[in-house]
């Protein structure tokens, strides 16, 4: 079994529909990241958690929101989906000094 | 604001022969410089990476040469294969928090 598992791996949704995409992972790690990548643009953080208690904003989280329900569950919903936010979106996790951050295989989301 | 320029955007190397991907960065609070190897179809994936205190790091054909005082670091890859082709990315880390702060990444090709 994979580290770190994204579901769907896979979607298309309309704009306007509010839209969730869940990660777990079998690390043990406390810290938890969303991360979008688009070509060109590389891989830009949305938002991270440090604990089941910590949420925090990256530098392009307007339009996302995350939910954190246990150590190895970190899922980020968009509320209401728009078509420039369709992109490729990793989950990650890692150690407390993110020496090796361990990502997902993504999930491919697509908006109408 | 990008804190992580990385170049070239797209590299095509005929095979045994020299990849060099560059980055440069601009906070000097970044305290660790991984990069990341991603194939089609996964996420990326730590390859090799470096602290600041030493200007040079080896692992079998990849290498890291870093240069703090023109705050620059590439990954050079020996004796390129077919096998790797794939999109890399160098990152820096931030000795505060440990976020990563990913360069926008350059798809290696390498032909046959």
């Amino acid at each position: 079994d994979a580290d770190v598992t994204q579901t769907p791996r896979n979607r298309i949704t309309k704009t306007g529909k509010r839209i969730m995409l869940e990660c777990s992972q079998t690390k043990g790690h406390d810290r938890m990241y969303w991360y979008r990548q688009d070509p060109g643009l590389g891989l830009r953080l949305i938002y991270y958690s440090f604990d089941v208690k910590d949420i925090n904003k990256g530098e392009i989280s307007d339009g996302y929101s995350v939910s954190r329900q246990a150590q190895a569950k970190f899922s980020l919903s968009l509320e209401s989906a728009i078509p420039n936010q369709t992109a490729l979106y990793f989950c990650a996790t890692s150690g407390p000094g993110n020496t090796e951050a361990f990502f997902g295989q993504g999930t491919r989301l697509t908006v109408v | 604001q990008q804190q992580v320029k990385q170049s070239p955007q797209s590299l095509i190397v005929q095979k045994g022969g020299i990849s060099i991907i560059n980055c440069a960065y601009e906070n000097t609070a970044f305290d660790y410089f991984p990069w990341y190897q991603q194939f089609p179809g996964k996420g990326p994936a730590l390859l090799i990476a470096i602290r600041p205190d030493v200007s040079e790091k080896k692992e079998g054909r990849f290498t890291i040469s870093f240069n703090k005082s023109a705050k620059q670091f590439s990954l050079h890859i020996m004796d390129s294969q077919p096998g790797d082709s794939a999109t890399y990315f160098c990152a820096a880390r931030s000795g505060s928090n440990y976020k990563l702060t990913f360069g926008k990444g350059t798809l290696l090709t390498v032909n046959p």
